[in-house]
C-alpha cells in the first residue's frame, strides 16, 4: 500500500502557483519523497525528489516539513500544460526497485 | 529520440488468446519495470530486472504472466490465456537504481 495521502483533486489558475500537499507521517529516516506527475495518455514523469531539505529544480520546488511528515510541491507559474495526475511517493534511493504509487492528486490548470 | 519505446501501443485481443508487448528501455540503463495501470488507479509495480536477472515479483503477477530480458537488453511481458481483468495499461520504465525512473508510453491492452 502506498505510504502517502494526498487530496484527489486541486485546481489552479494559469500564471499561479500551484501548491500539492502530502502527507507521509509513517516514512522512515532513510526514505526519501519523490514527486512524479502524468499527462493524460502518457507514462509518469519525474518531478523532484529530496530527503529533509527544501530542493529545486527547472521544474518545481519541494518543501519537506522539519518532522519530515509532510511535503508540499509548488510549481511557482502553473501553465495549462502542468494540468496532470501528480504523485507523491515515498522509497529508498539506493535501492529503487519499485515505486508505490497512490491515487494521487489530480491538478486541473484553468485559463 | 532515446527515451523508452513500447510495442504496440493498443492491442485488442479476445479472452483465452495470448499477448505479448515489447519494452525497449534507455540504453544505458541496467533496471528495467513492469508496471500496470488500470482506470482511475496509480500505476501497480508488477516486475524488475536488473540487468537480464528477475529480481522482484509481486504478487500480481500470476502464473499466467511471464516477463523476460534476455541478454539485459529488451524486456518482454507475456499474458497467457487473457482475462477481462487483464485489460489496462501495461508501462515500462528503466532506470539505474538511483532516484528516477524513466517510463515508456505505455500499451493498452483490451481483452473483448
Amino acid at each position: 500500500d502506498a505510504k502517502t495521502t494526498q487530496p484527489p483533486s486541486m485546481d489552479c489558475a494559469e500564471g499561479r502557483a500551484a501548491n500539492l500537499p502530502c502527507n507521509h507521517s509513517t516514512i522512515s529516516g532513510n526514505e526519501y519523497v519523490y514527486w512524479y506527475r502524468q499527462i493524460h495518455s502518457q507514462g509518469p514523469q519525474y518531478i523532484i525528489h529530496g530527503l529533509k531539505n527544501n530542493e529545486t529544480n527547472e521544474m518545481a520546488s519541494l518543501i519537506i516539513t522539519e518532522d519530515r511528515k509532510s511535503s508540499t510541491l509548488i510549481l511557482p507559474h502553473a501553465t495549462l500544460r502542468d494540468t496532470a495526475v501528480y504523485y507523491c511517493i515515498v522509497g529508498e534511493s539506493y535501492n529503487t526497485d519499485k515505486l508505490i504509487f497512490g491515487t494521487g492528486t489530480r491538478l486541473q490548470v484553468f485559463p | 529520440d532515446t527515451g523508452v519505446s513500447q510495442d504496440p501501443r493498443h492491442k485488442i485481443t479476445k479472452r483465452g488468446q495470448n499477448v505479448t508487448f515489447r519494452c525497449d528501455p534507455i540504453s544505458e540503463h541496467n533496471r528495467l519495470y513492469w508496471y500496470r495501470q488500470t482506470l482511475g488507479q496509480g500505476p501497480e509495480f508488477l516486475t524488475y530486472f536488473q540487468n537480464e536477472a528477475q529480481l522482484e515479483k509481486s504478487r500480481l503477477l500470476s502464473d499466467r504472466f511471464s516477463a523476460e530480458r534476455p541478454k539485459g537488453s529488451f524486456s518482454t511481458l507475456e499474458i497467457q490465456r487473457t482475462e477481462q481483468g487483464d485489460s489496462a495499461m501495461y508501462l515500462c520504465a528503466s532506470g539505474q537504481g538511483r532516484y528516477e525512473q524513466y517510463f515508456g508510453p505505455g500499451t493498452r491492452l483490451t481483452v473483448t
